[in-house]
């Protein structure tokens, strides 16, 4: 089972400040997955890459893929108190791709 | 509106009472799955389904139980539940098992074993 590495794990900042997250992994991966989570509800899928190297934007919201496909950032700019929420990385394991693993997350606060 | 349907949303029992959680999507999914979340753990696959009749154990098993009749459907049971099953737990599905697709969950069943 391929392990994955959120930080920080907790994450308090400003409206309007930048920040960065990040998901990492001794393995390779074909792709990863980026989700937010609101208390008391299901995550909803952000973003899926692919590429090494790849960049992917989202309004305020930029997602990278390492370029040796073992690691993830998501940056986001001028954060806003609906940003808040907990963010978590996921992969398809390799050999098969039937199971799914998610990291533990990043809990993000963004005070008004 | 494509979505993923757990009920119920909240559910108190008793320790060795048998229940079952439902979840039903509407995508025509094939693949389906069952996590719980805890605190400090994060979200740890229980089972999931590749099709109809098609399941297999997740990275936490024990102690529950998942059937695929219908493609749209993947119960969760729990045949004698006891207090260290008390979680949050979510289903989830996606077009296939590949690397590309990712989840859509549902809204989550918080159980609470006593």
């Amino acid at each position: 089972t391929q392990l994955l590495e959120q930080s920080p794990q907790f994450l308090s900042i400003q409206e309007g400040e930048n920040l960065t997250v990040y998901c990492n992994s001794s393995s390779v991966f074909s792709s990863l997955q980026w989700y937010r989570q609101e208390p008391g509800e299901g995550p909803v899928l952000l973003v899926t890459v692919v590429t090494g190297g790849e960049v992917k934007k989202l309004k305020r919201l930029t997602f990278q893929f390492g370029d040796a496909r073992k690691d993830s950032s998501l940056h986001i700019t001028a954060a806003q108190p609906g940003d808040t929420g907990l963010y978590l990385c996921a992969v398809r394991n390799s050999g098969g791709y039937q199971k799914v693993t998610f990291g533990i997350g990043t809990k993000l606060q963004v005070i008004p | 509106e494509a979505q993923v349907t757990q009920n119920p949303r909240y559910l108190i029992t008793v320790t060795g009472k048998k229940l079952t959680v439902t979840c039903s999507q509407n995508m025509n999914h094939e693949y389906m799955s069952w996590y719980r979340q805890d605190p400090g753990l994060g979200l740890r696959q229980i089972y999931y389904s590749m099709n109809v009749e098609v399941t297999d154990k997740g990275d936490v098993p024990e102690g529950y139980k998942v059937s695929r009749k219908e493609k749209r459907n993947f119960p969760l049971i729990l045949e004698s539940p006891s207090p260290n099953q008390t979680s949050l737990y979510f289903c989830a599905s996606s077009l296939r098992a590949v690397p590309n697709y990712g989840y859509t969950f549902g809204s989550g069943t918080r159980l609470t074993v006593v």
